[in-house]
């Protein structure tokens, strides 16, 4: 699976947009963009993912960009739940499952 | 559906004990994971079943982990002799195949004394 880089941490004020990036400039035609996020003392949890178009559901948005090498997950109003780890994972989906690779993600911290 | 059930919460445990971890998996899914977490080494994938057979162990630390997973329902994660190295929070999930999505479980903080 593609490496993916992302900032270690963020800040965002209660209320406003939260934009997290993530890089994945070796990824293959195949491989999807996953989020997760990782609340204190949770299990992971997944948030949305996306092949090349952008996607939204009632939790948030991704924005991938045209050449596919990098992305944003977008929190439109954050709250402080939403304060945790994200994860950006790219992994190829075959049809049957395969091993989800996790690495550091950020950790944002939503403030009042 | 209650998701996916880990069993127990807490376990404490003195080093040479064995350990077992309890792990039921969403009713339907046919894939099952477990990792690992700790401070160190952040999340580690140990091992992932896709209907009941092993497909991949590689993240197995050593040969005193084992697991198993006798049916689609129940799965186990064995540490035979336990270690004080072996403290972290196992982490279960499941999946299926028409949706990649893995939905994880509370999680087991093992501490090994």
């Amino acid at each position: 699976d593609a490496k993916t880089t992302q900032p270690t941490s963020m800040d965002c004020a209660e209320g406003r947009a939260a934009n997290l990036p993530c890089n994945h400039s070796t990824i293959s035609g195949n491989e999807y963009v996953y989020w997760y996020r990782q609340i204190h003392s949770q299990g992971p949890q997944y948030i949305i993912h996306g092949l090349k178009n952008n996607e939204t559901n009632e939790m948030a948005s991704l924005i991938i960009t045209e050449d596919r090498k990098s992305s944003t997950l977008i929190l439109p109003h954050a709250t402080l739940r939403d304060t945790a780890v994200y994860y950006c994972i790219v992994r190829a989906f075959t049809g049957t499952a395969s091993k989800l690779t996790f690495g550091t993600g950020t950790r944002l911290q939503v403030t009042l | 559906d209650a998701g996916v059930i880990q069993s127990p919460r807490h376990e404490v445990t003195e080093m040479g004990q064995e350990v077992t971890l309890r792990c039921k998996p969403i009713s339907g899914h046919n894939s099952l994971f477990w990792y690992r977490q700790t401070m160190m080494r952040g999340l580690e994938l140990l091992i992932y079943f896709n209907n009941n057979v092993p497909i991949d162990d590689s993240g197995m630390p050593e040969d005193r982990f084992s697991a198993k997973m006798p049916n689609a329902s129940f799965s186990t994660l064995k540490i035979q002799p336990s270690e004080p190295r072996d403290s972290a929070v196992y982490f279960c999930a499941s999946s299926s195949d028409q949706n990649e999505k893995l939905f994880f479980g509370s999680g087991t903080q093992l501490s090994v004394l």
